[in-house]
């Protein structure tokens, strides 16, 4: 699987757009970048994939450029529910390909 | 849609006690994930079944760690003898079909040894 790169943490306002940028410079073609939300004392929770382009659902946006050796995660006026650690994944979903998880970002959301 | 559901959430053992965690996948997941998650670490897999079948397991640490899918539903993770370094939190994922990174993830089960 590809390794990626994430701020380990990230201050945000309410209200404010936050973004999260994750660096993965050994991508494949076959893989997809994934992403995932973790609330203290919950498992993580699938928030957005994409393979290219431009990707948008109601809880976040994924930006990835031509090169897709990155992707941004857009969370769009956050809230203080919104503090918790993204994980940026990267990886071929072929059957038996695990999902491999970094270290997250860490993201505080304050009033 | 009732999720993944886990027991127990709490457990706290003395080290070299065994311990045995349980998770009932969401209805129809045919691939079901343990995970195990070390305080401020990310989660890392330890085992992935298909149905009734391993997957992978390769980073279950064998001589300590086991697991079972009996009937291709519910899974049990049983650890024996436990060590200090065991203490963390034991996750549990499904997804519809194998290799999906788009997994279902359940409340986990923390464990303490002491």
């Amino acid at each position: 699987l590809a390794k990626t790169t994430q701020p380990i943490s990230m201050d945000s306002y309410e209200g404010q757009e936050v973004n999260i940028t994750c660096s993965h410079n050994n991508i494949a073609t076959n893989d997809y970048i994934t992403w995932y939300q973790q609330f203290p004392s919950q498992g993580p929770r699938f928030i957005i994939q994409g393979y290219k382009t431009k990707v948008t659902n109601e809880v976040a946006s994924l930006f990835i450029p031509a090169d897709r050796k990155s992707s941004t995660l857009s969370l769009p006026r956050v809230s203080l529910s919104d503090t918790a650690v993204y994980y940026c994944l990267v990886g071929d979903q072929g059957a038996g390909n695990m999902l491999t998880f970094g270290g997250g970002t860490r993201l505080m959301v304050k009033p | 849609e009732a999720g993944v559901a886990q027991s127990p959430r709490y457990k706290i053992i003395e080290k070299r006690q065994s311990v045995a965690f349980w998770c009932n996948p969401i209805s129809g997941h045919a691939t079901l994930y343990w995970y195990q998650q070390i305080l401020g670490q990310g989660p890392k897999l330890l085992i992935q079944f298909q149905n009734n079948g391993v997957v992978d397991d390769s980073q279950l640490p064998k001589d300590r760690f086991s697991a079972e899918r009996l009937k291709g539903v519910d899974s049990t993770l049983k650890i024996q003898p436990a060590k200090l370094e065991d203490s963390a939190v034991y996750l549990c994922a499904s997804s519809p079909r194998t290799g999906s990174h788009e997994q279902y993830f359940g409340p986990g089960t923390r464990l303490t040894v002491t």
